[in-house]
């Protein structure tokens, strides 16, 4: 059971260069975010999505893009990367379970560090 | 006031003892209320949903008082597992939806042998 999926674990980008991010899911959930997380800081929502196509913006989403262009993933790109992005980037999906509120589903996560 | 605050910690204890986590919130529309649990370096997960009435699993009580905007996670007769930092989740959107969730800081707990 694959659950959810990210690739890759660990990256270490010059300040500038573009990447993605990728985050897939096997269990149908229609929302999906990307979080990211920095000492005293707690967890960010940085985007998220409520289904194929739909996307929208949480806290902290300038310099990242995303797009939801099928249920199972959700990738995000760093178009031009900053010191201030090193961080751990965190994926997550859930059922939305209308009338109950489903446990987000969390990647292992993905270190990234911006020289 | 912050939207959602924890104890800052870190909390020591000993095996056996009984800890209390605490956590506050701002939004007063907040439908639903989680403590999720994170290991070192490892991604957060779900320890247990705070119900209005409150609600226990095994050794682990969570209350919620709406009034007060205010949460709480007991532990009692804790584990060396027990170790890890416990993360108070809100949130803010309508019930049944996912999104607008707002994580506290985390409180980091070490239970010593």
């Amino acid at each position: 059971n694959a659950g959810v999926t990210q690739t890759p674990k660990f990256q270490v980008l010059k300040t500038g260069q573009s990447m993605t991010l990728q985050c897939a899911q096997d269990m149908n959930h229609e929302y999906m975010s990307w979080y990211r997380q920095d000492p005293g800081m707690g967890l960010r929502l940085i985007h998220y999505s409520v289904g194929a196509g739909i996307t929208d913006q949480g806290e902290v989403p300038n310099g990242y893009n995303v797009s939801r262009s099928t249920t199972e993933d959700f990738p995000l790109r760093l178009l031009s990367a900053a010191p201030s992005q090193t961080s751990v980037y965190f994926c997550a999906s859930s059922s939305t379970g209308k009338g109950s509120n489903q446990p987000q589903h969390f990647g292992d996560g993905t270190r990234l560090s911006i020289l | 006031r912050k939207e959602v605050e924890q104890d800052p910690g870190p909390f020591n204890v000993p095996e056996g003892a009984t800890v209390a986590f605490n956590c506050t919130y701002s939004n007063s529309a907040s439908q639903s209320f989680f403590w999720y649990r994170q290991d070192c370096r490892k991604e957060p997960k779900l320890l247990m949903s705070v119900y209005s009435s409150g609600n226990e699993d095994g050794r682990f009580t969570a209350q919620l008082n709406r009034a007060s905007q205010y949460i709480s996670l007991l532990i009692r007769d804790s584990k060396l597992s027990d170790s890890a930092t416990y993360l108070c989740v809100v949130n803010g959107a309508p019930r049944g939806s996912n999104y607008k969730l707002t994580f506290g800081k985390g409180t980091l707990l070490t239970v010593n042998p």
